[in-house]
């Protein structure tokens, strides 16, 4: 079974301009989660999907932070306009269903803001 | 407020040695509890969870893990640790139903393993 994808692996930017990260969950699985996880730190839940609609986006920085899952598959996750701040490795994570099923994480983009 | 407490950054063992990895909890709830690995650039794997019955839980590669609800803790074990051990374990909690499943993770513990 393939795992979870995201692309791009790395990326850099300057600060103040925009980014996009995509993420491919393992096919049937419904929960959908966008982590930061900041250097030194444990990962950061910053938006969980249910199929297409949000279950929980209170730690997501409105502000610049955005995200959508269209159809209830992928999902994209957007910063405009990126702070050095925002420097970190953001993970995708998909599972069956919450409540305690395990949740499988992709590999993660690592960004890099200058 | 929910928390996960890893006391220990870092840690150096020995090859073949014993290996116990600290995580304390804060949890209003009934919580299901997991150890994740992460290896550098990779994202994490899920090592064991623990959610009723059993306290002591099995997991893989030779891992397992004791709750204890009376100290709000989770470590985890190993009897003999393998050079491919070297790498981040985060502990984590996350609500037992409802509809959100976020996960709450501790800081991590970066294991070295010395030849």
């Amino acid at each position: 079974e393939a795992g979870v994808a995201q692309s791009p692996r790395y990326k850099i930017i300057e600060k103040r301009q925009s980014v996009a990260f995509w993420c491919n969950p393992i096919s049937g699985h419904a929960t959908l989660y966008w982590y930061q996880q900041i250097l030194g730190q444990g990962p950061k839940l910053l938006i969980q999907f249910q199929n297409n609609g949000v279950v929980d986006d209170s730690q997501l920085p409105k502000d610049r932070f955005s995200a959508e899952r269209l159809k209830g598959v992928d999902s994209t996750l957007k910063i405009q306009p990126a702070k050095l701040e925002d420097s970190a490795v953001y993970l995708c994570a998909s599972s069956f269903g919450t409540g305690g099923y395990e949740q499988y994480f992709g590999p993660g983009t690592r960004l890099t803001v200058t | 407020a929910q928390s996960v407490t890893q006391p220990d950054i870092h840690i150096t063992v020995s090859e073949g040695a014993s290996l116990e990895l600290r995580c304390n909890y804060s949890y209003g709830a009934t919580p299901y509890l997991f150890w994740y690995v992460q290896s550098p650039g990779q994202g994490l794997q899920l090592l064991l969870k623990y959610f009723s019955g059993d306290t002591l839980v099995q997991g893989i590669k030779g891992f397992e893990a004791e709750f204890k609800r009376s100290q709000s803790s989770f470590n985890l074990r190993k009897p003999s640790v393998h050079w491919s051990d070297a790498a981040e374990y985060f502990c984590a909690v996350g609500p037992y139903g409802g509809s959100q499943g976020n996960l709450i993770f501790g800081k991590g513990t970066k294991l070295s393993v010395k030849p």
